[in-house]
């Protein structure tokens, strides 16, 4: 019973069109992110939420947006797509207290934009 | 601005053999220090942590990682690496704004294979 979800796992989308990945978990975390992570490179923070109805910025935010209707869902939003968001995309979530620093990956989404 | 380097992009080990992957940060404070691997086509999954004391902390499957304040690293060890230890791991350092929130910085990650 995997506690972040992903969907879909793999997507093609059309330049200028609009596309949302969805994530899901049931750590019962308050925080979630949405990280991108490019060939050969790490992953970068796009957007997080610390709390339903609210986003905040990451290191990369621009041509992204993100909506956080219940704790539990986080969705990731590309209203134009560009070929340059080609890419995998991850979404995480962490918890409170003592380890709230470590942070629970799912499965990714691979992105293809053409 | 927080950074984390890992200076090696692949590392070929032979199975059986140890193991060292290098992780360096940048940070004016001792942030969390984390080493995730990644297998082929999944996400990221949790193989050790530290947070303060012990500099040598215990992860899964046999990994350690040694903290040096001085050094401002992270390595990553195994005594005898498995075929199935071939993924690309990744060092990351957790930047806190607050005692609640976590901003993880990633390093490039290192591509391990393990040949016969």
């Amino acid at each position: 019973e995997a506690a972040v979800t992903q969907s879909p796992r793999s997507k093609v989308a059309v330049t200028g069109g609009k596309v949302t990945l969805s994530c899901h978990q049931t750590n019962n975390h308050d925080y979630m992110y949405w990280y991108r992570q490019d060939t050969g490179h790490g992953l970068r923070l796009i957007h997080y939420s610390y709390v339903a109805d609210s986003t905040e910025k990451g290191d990369i935010p621009d041509g992204y947006k993100a909506s956080r209707p219940s704790q539990e869902n986080f969705s990731l939003i590309l209203e134009l797509a560009s070929l340059s968001q080609t890419a995998v995309y991850f979404c995480a979530s962490s918890g409170s207290g003592v380890n709230y620093a470590e942070q629970f990956f799912g499965p990714g989404t691979r992105l293809t934009v053409l | 601005a927080q950074s984390v380097t890992q200076p090696d992009a692949r590392v070929t080990v032979s199975e059986g053999a140890s193991l060292q992957l290098r992780c360096k940060y940048s940070s004016s404070v001792t942030p969390y220090l984390f080493w995730y691997v990644q297998y082929p086509r999944q996400g990221l999954q949790l193989l050790l942590k530290y947070y303060s004391g012990d500099p040598v902390v215990q992860g899964v499957n046999g990994f350690e990682a040694e903290f040096s304040k001085s050094n401002s690293s992270f390595h990553l060890r195994k005594a005898s690496v498995h075929w199935s230890d071939s993924a690309v791991y990744f060092c990351a350092v957790s930047i806190g704004a607050s005692s609640s929130f976590s901003k993880l910085v990633f390093g490039q990650g290192t591509s391990l294979s393990v040949v016969p």
